[in-house]
């Protein structure tokens, strides 16, 4: 079946460090890709998310890249912020749809310091 | 702003209580989840539905059922809860399609 593997940290950096989580997959057909993001206490927010091969998403200063070629779907941001310490979660949704729900990986905690 | 709505940010039950967790969302999907959320094992999904009355079991069904009589709501009940089941459980709604889901806050649950 479907999978996600991402790095799980902690990933601690300072502040303005470059960040990079990486995400790779397993899925049949063409799966969309997503990074949600779950601040400390609250629920998972979407972050970004591509549709198909060659797709940037792009949000709040981060990018992933859907790679086919290497079933990639890598999140980095040029500067990070204290406020972007969270959990990060990589996720695919399958061929169908949708409608049998999204694939996780296991989550990466970013820790940025000042 | 458009969201979903789950009725608890905190439960304590005794083993063996019929516990009930709800979720409301306002954006008319028809695509309804729960997921329960463990250190070390991430999201895992109990049991979805994309339309009234309609469900199918995820990948831990076992020990919970659901119901949704409603487009709106989406009930997670487990039977008999036991400690294995303290978990902070999220409730997901979305349309057809990959457009992503829209979360609860969560539900921590805590069985003792």
């Amino acid at each position: 079946g479907d999978s996600v593997t991402q790095m799980e940290g902690p990933v601690t950096l300072s502040e303005e460090a470059f960040l990079t989580i990486n995400c790779t997959y397993t899925a049949t057909g063409y799966p969309s890709l997503f990074w949600y993001v779950q601040y400390p206490g609250e629920g998972l927010q979407l972050l970004l998310k591509a549709t198909k091969a060659d797709d940037k998403g792009s949000n709040k200063g981060f990018e992933a890249t859907y790679r086919k070629e290497t079933t990639s779907f890598h999140l980095e941001k040029g500067s990070v912020q204290v406020s972007d310490s969270a959990v990060y979660f990589c996720a695919l949704s399958g061929s169908g749809g949708g409608a049998d729900g999204l694939t996780f990986g296991k989550g990466t905690h970013l820790i940025i310091q000042p | 702003d458009v969201k979903v709505t789950q009725s608890s940010r905190y439960l304590v039950k005794r083993t063996g209580e019929k516990v009930f967790l709800e979720c409301v969302q306002d954006m008319d999907h028809e695509n309804m989840f729960w997921y329960r959320q463990d250190p070390g094992l991430g999201l895992r999904l109990i049991y979805f539905s994309y339309d009234v009355k309609m469900k199918e079991k995820g990948d831990i069904p076992e020990g919970y059922s659901v119901s949704r009589e409603k487009k709106e709501r989406f009930s997670l009940i487990l039977e008999s809860a036991s400690t294995n089941q303290t978990s902070m459980y999220l409730c997901a709604s979305s349309f057809p399609g990959r457009n992503g889901y829209t979360f609860g806050s969560g539900t921590r649950l805590t069985v003792v």
